[in-house]
């Protein structure tokens, strides 16, 4: 029982270049979200998907975007990268109460 | 929009004590979950408890209890018997019951740091 897998754990990336975060999750949960976590903080919304299709905005969407072409993955990806962008990504999943949480990756923009 | 304040960025405890770490929050709805997670070290989420709005009796697992006060809009979590292994980050977490809401987001506080001295 994976649950939700986050890829890479760790990436650094060059000022101005764009990569994707990878998350899939097994349990055909609806809602799934992204946050980042800065350091000593807590986690803020990026974006979020109620299903296939759908996302929205969160409170720190900026720099970002999504899709949902599957129930399974919901990639994020940052385009342009900005040392601003420094941070934690955590991906989750949840069907109604409770959420689970990927194990997260470090970004850092440099 | 829901917030969440934790006011106490850091706490500390003596192995095998009691410590209580706070929250408050603010809305206007009456159906919500509040939550209590861990993050070690390690960076992983990990759900210590929840409680239901809708429930009046404060959640209980093994040594972490809640004591929620819903019109205070309080959700305090008691460790007891702490442990070296209870040491990380501990956020409290809200999240609206109606599924229309936002995509029922969790709205995290800042978090507490706890140290747990031997």
């Amino acid at each position: 029982n994976a649950g939700v897998t986050q890829t890479p754990k760790f990436r650094i990336l060059k000022i101005g270049q764009s990569m994707t975060l990878q998350c899939a999750q097994d349990m055909n949960h609806n809602y799934m979200y992204w946050y980042r976590q800065d350091p000593g903080m807590g986690l803020k919304l990026i974006y979020y998907s109620v299903g296939a299709g759908i996302t929205d905005k969160g409170e720190v969407p900026n720099g970002y975007n999504v899709s949902r072409s599957t129930t399974e993955d919901f990639p994020l990806r940052l385009e342009l990268a900005a040392p601003s962008q420094t941070s934690v990504y955590f991906c989750a999943s949840s069907y109604h109460r409770d959420a689970f949480f990927g194990q997260g990756t470090r970004l850092t923009v440099v | 929009a829901q917030t969440v304040t934790q006011s106490q960025p850091e706490m500390s405890v003596q192995e095998a004590e009691t410590v209580t770490l706070s929250c408050t929050y603010d809305t206007s709805e009456s159906d919500y979950y509040l939550f209590w997670y861990k993050q070690p070290p390690s960076r992983q989420m990990i759900l210590v408890i929840r409680q239901e709005a809708y429930k009046q009796q404060n959640a209980t697992e093994n040594r972490f209890s809640v004591n929620f006060q819903k019109a205070a809009k309080s959700f305090s979590l008691k460790i007891s018997d702490s442990q070296l292994g209870d040491a990380a980050m501990y956020f409290c977490a809200y999240r609206s019951a109606l599924r229309k809401t936002s995509g029922s987001r969790l709205t995290f506080g800042e978090g507490t740091q706890l140290t747990v001295n031997p």
